[in-house]
């Protein structure tokens, strides 16, 4: 069974602290993504990786980097948190093949105060 | 510019009866369709694609259409089962990324 974990259910951080979001997949997926969801508007992606070291901006990549020094595991960083990056946030992976269905961890729910 | 669109944010269904959701899309380039599905607290849940070369995708009680020429798609549930309450995403993929609709929440009714 393909797994994706991530790091918390649940987080509560304060504005302008660092944040670190922590995924990891145990299927040897090259590709790792980062998305939010917010109410009305659906997943956005933030970053992508296709392998380790690479990545490449998403539609809304303001605010955050991400991190790939392994295969398995992808980081998304808030390097300064505010209040309007309280949100869901999804991490996926899949193969580097076009088409195939990315699977999802089971979601951080992020409150910035 | 949202290039996926659900324009139904809910749609409520009788069980037993077909359920219907729609997704509009402006960008011709995209080259593959997904539906995932989502429970709350949970991370979405793939369902069924379909390839841009094809009009049509079964799998058990869930069928995609695609509408190339009216950039358009639609998933058919038959029969709805109270199990398939939940909020259901098109997503649109070109390079390997996935482009996703705002979300409609089906609601079973037993």
């Amino acid at each position: 069974d393909v797994k994706v974990t991530q790091s918390s259910r649940y987080l509560v951080k304060r504005t302008g602290e660092k944040v670190f979001l922590e995924c990891v997949q145990d299927m040897d997926h090259e590709n790792m993504f980062w998305y939010r969801q917010d109410p009305g508007l659906g997943l956005r992606l933030i970053y992508f990786s296709y392998d380790v070291k690479m990545k490449e901006k998403g539609d809304i990549p303001e605010g955050y980097s991400v991190s790939r020094e392994k295969k398995e595991r992808f980081s998304l960083i808030l390097e300064s948190a505010s209040t309007n990056q309280t949100s869901m946030y999804l991490c996926a992976s899949n193969k580097r093949i076009e088409g195939d269905e990315q699977f999802f961890g089971p979601g951080t729910r992020l409150t910035v105060l | 510019d949202q290039q996926v669109k659900q324009n139904s944010p809910s749609l409520s269904v009788q069980e037993g009866r077909i359920s219907i959701l729609n997704c509009d899309y402006t960008n011709s380039m995209f080259d593959y369709f997904l539906w995932y599905k989502k429970y709350p607290a949970e991370g979405p849940t793939f369902l069924i694609s379909i390839s841009s070369i094809k009009d049509k995708n079964e799998d058990g009680r869930f069928t995609v259409f695609l509408n190339k020429s009216a950039k358009h798609l639609s998933l058919h549930i038959v029969p709805s089962q109270p199990g398939d309450s939940a909020v259901y995403f098109c997503a649109a993929g070109l390079n390997e990324k996935l482009t996703f609709g705002t979300g409609t929440r089906l609601t079973i009714i037993p």
